[in-house]
């Protein structure tokens, strides 16, 4: 299918764990985001990565981490999971300056 | 601090009438600005943007307007239909092409 994926859409883990969310596009998009949605907050930016292997913290990267050795790959992983990561977790995709973003479907992680 | 502010957590508007969605942001480095539509258990989608140069931007129902000196943007939808109920967010993009959100306002169109 063409477009932006997420999986899975729907997890529940516990604290401590090592949980990995996957962001897959199809586009060749050079820049690949990942945001969490928050009550209050709206969206936001957890990391960014202009094109493959190159990466950068947002606004909120604390007990994150990111990979991209491929460009239509950008796995999110979480590796010990606390409570206040239980979130919505959005990732996106565009191809450059000045243009808009676009979205996955989202991920609903509850860390019990 | 907050650099991008809606003020206004929801909005109730009689189907047919404007909808005004509001949103200040802090930088006045930003030149480019978006809005997003966000219904439930779905991801966000573009709706319209503009960009620093532009004081206004049309696509059928929706307008931007945007005020660099007072820091302010604006999105009106008109006339307002059922369909557009959803959460509406601003955001504003900065280095890198990263962009910073506001927290969203609710917009529900009553028939």
């Amino acid at each position: 299918d063409a477009g932006i994926t997420q999986s899975p859409r729907y997890k529940i883990t516990e604290t401590g764990r090592q949980v990995t969310l996957m962001c897959h596009q199809t586009w060749s998009h050079s820049y690949m985001f990942w945001y969490r949605q928050d009550l209050g907050h709206g969206l936001r930016l957890i990391y960014y990565s202009a094109a493959a292997d190159i990466t950068d913290k947002g606004e909120v990267p604390d007990g994150y981490v990111v990979s991209r050795s491929k460009t239509e790959n950008f796995p999110l992983t979480l590796e010990s999971a606390t409570r206040s990561q239980t979130s919505v977790y959005f990732c996106a995709s565009s191809d450059g300056t000045e243009s808009e973003q676009f979205f996955g479907p989202g991920t609903r992680l509850t860390v019990l | 601090d907050q650099q991008v502010k809606q003020n206004s957590p929801s909005l109730s508007v009689q189907e047919g009438r404007i909808s005004i969605l509001n949103c200040d942001y802090t930088n006045s480095m930003f030149d480019y600005f978006l809005w997003y539509k966000k219904y439930p258990a779905e991801g966000p989608t573009f709706l319209i943007s503009i960009s620093s140069i532009k004081d206004k931007n049309e696509d059928g129902r929706f307008t931007v307007f945007l005020n660099k000196s007072a820091k302010h943007l604006s999105l009106h939808i008109v006339p307002s239909q059922p369909g557009d109920s959803a959460v509406y967010f601003c955001a504003v993009m900065g280095y890198g092409n990263k962009l910073v959100f506001g927290a969203g306002t609710i917009l529900r169109v009553k028939s």
